[in-house]
């Protein structure tokens, strides 16, 4: 069965520092998501790509956040310099498209996610 | 934004027993729903997406949709301790994003 691969899956830094995380989607999925889960929370959208343009990045803190999909493929969200409120899952999803038909959303699917913590 | 609303529970049942789990959604609008399983430390996994009104049966799970409440819920027959998760609401937002919006979820305990 096909899924989403992320690396690495946990990773320990120290604030100030910079951070990046992977992500492959689901072989023909043209949508992805990055989404970060803090503790005892929802996961909130950090950023979506349609291949390779950014669709919705509204909640992405982009002074120190960046994320790019250049073939429109795999993808790579950076976090610079990183700080303490950044300790967080941080997952990647995918899906068809991102949607059906008119007013019906396509089925995201998650990738493992990365386990970050910021000292 | 729109919100997603969920009691963050625990809820806790027997084995065996039915499981309750309920959410509300601010978007009048919205036509999809999703149910997602979170494992302690896992990333969340689909159960059942749901898009018209009334009910939606997958196994044990069955999931029912009222729009006209801004309600969905997900039932959960013969409970078993390997249900014991979080289970997360989220809801497409209609805009040109189709995003999602996820509840903060619902701790279920299943008691053997």
């Amino acid at each position: 069965e096909a899924e989403v691969a992320q690396s690495p899956r946990y990773k320990i830094t120290e604030k100030s520092q910079a951070v990046a995380f992977w992500c492959d989607p689901i072989s023909g999925h043209a949508t992805l998501y990055w989404y970060r889960q803090i503790l005892g929370q929802g996961p909130e959208l950090l950023v979506q790509f349609q291949d390779e343009s950014v669709v919705d990045d509204s909640q992405l803190p982009k002074d120190r956040f960046s994320a790019e999909r250049l073939k429109g493929v795999d993808s790579t969200l950076k976090i610079q310099p990183a700080e303490l409120g950044d300790s967080a899952m941080y997952l990647c999803a995918s899906s068809l498209a991102a949607f059906k038909l008119a007013g019906v959303g396509e089925t995201q699917y998650f990738g493992p996610g990365t386990r970050l913590l910021v000292l | 934004q729109k919100e997603v609303e969920q009691n963050s529970g625990p809820l806790s049942v027997p084995e065996g027993a039915i499981a309750s789990l309920n959410c509300t959604y601010s978007d009048r609008v919205s036509q999809s729903f999703f149910w997602y399983r979170q494992y302690s430390g896992k990333s969340p996994e689909l159960i059942m997406s749901i898009y018209s009104n009334g009910d939606k049966e997958d196994g044990r799970f069955t999931a029912q949709l009222n729009k006209a409440s801004q309600y969905v819920s997900l039932l959960i027959r013969d409970s078993q301790p390997s249900d014991s998760a979080t289970y997360l609401c989220a809801v497409n937002q209609m805009d040109s994003s189709y995003k999602l919006i996820f509840g903060s979820g619902t701790r279920l305990l299943v008691r053997p």
